[in-house]
């Protein structure tokens, strides 16, 4: 069946060093890839989505990469800051998105 | 602009009372989408509407049904709560074709937060 293993599930770094999260999927029909992120207390917000036809795409300090032969795609986090620290979700899309089970990133100062 | 919009955002109920959360968007969007949170298992999908009067289910349905009540509206009903239902439930919506998987990201309600005792 569907579904999307998510990398690490605890994620700790110095405030300005980068972070690497990695998602690997398994329906090789899915398209969409996108990215959220979710605050203490808070609804899940997308910060960055990827379609399968590029491989990568970048917004500022964050970027996604996609790689379809090997089922996988990647978030990363460049000079990463304190209001980084959230939980990330990563998700494919089908009619039913499935969601991976977030890496909890924490910026320390 | 509101966005996706959710009632109650905190509710108790004892076991076996039966409650409605209520769900609205304004974004005109084709596909609504219901969703349960728990610690450590991520954001599980209970049941979807990919259009105006559709409706399927997701990850767990069971102890569940839903509503799609026009384009705006999509309501989850406990019929029966149980404490293993204790969770965040969050609706989305999101853009897309009603003849195909949509290809567009969700916008989140701010969630409801339900304890059953």
């Amino acid at each position: 069946g569907e579904n999307v293993e998510q990398h690490p599930s605890t994620l700790s770094v110095q405030e300005g060093d980068s972070a690497v999260i990695k998602c690997t999927y398994s329906d090789s029909a899915s398209n969409y890839f996108p990215w959220y992120k979710q605050e203490l207390g808070k609804r899940p917000q997308l910060i960055i989505d990827i379609r399968s036809n590029v491989g990568e795409k970048k917004d500022q300090r964050i970027a996604v990469t996609l790689n379809k032969t090997a089922k996988h795609f990647s978030l990363h986090i460049t000079e990463t800051q304190p209001e980084d620290s959230a939980v990330y979700f990563c998700a494919h899309r089908g009619f039913k998105t499935i969601f991976g089970a977030g890496t909890r990133l924490f910026v320390k100062a | 602009n509101a966005g996706v919009t959710q009632t109650p955002k905190f509710q108790v109920l004892k076991t076996g009372q039966s409650m409605t959360l209520q769900c609205a968007q304004d974004m005109n969007h084709n596909s609504m989408y219901w969703y349960r949170q728990d610690p450590g298992m991520g954001l599980r999908l209970i049941y979807y509407s990919a259009s105006e009067g559709t409706t399927d289910k997701g990850e767990v349905p069971n102890g569940y049904n839903v509503s799609r009540l026009n384009k705006r509206e999509f309501s989850l009903r406990l019929e029966s709560a149980a404490p293993s239902q204790t969770s965040v439930y969050f609706c989305a919506s999101s853009e897309g074709w009603s003849w195909g998987p949509p290809n567009y990201g969700y916008t989140f309600g701010s969630g409801t937060r339900l304890t059953v005792v």
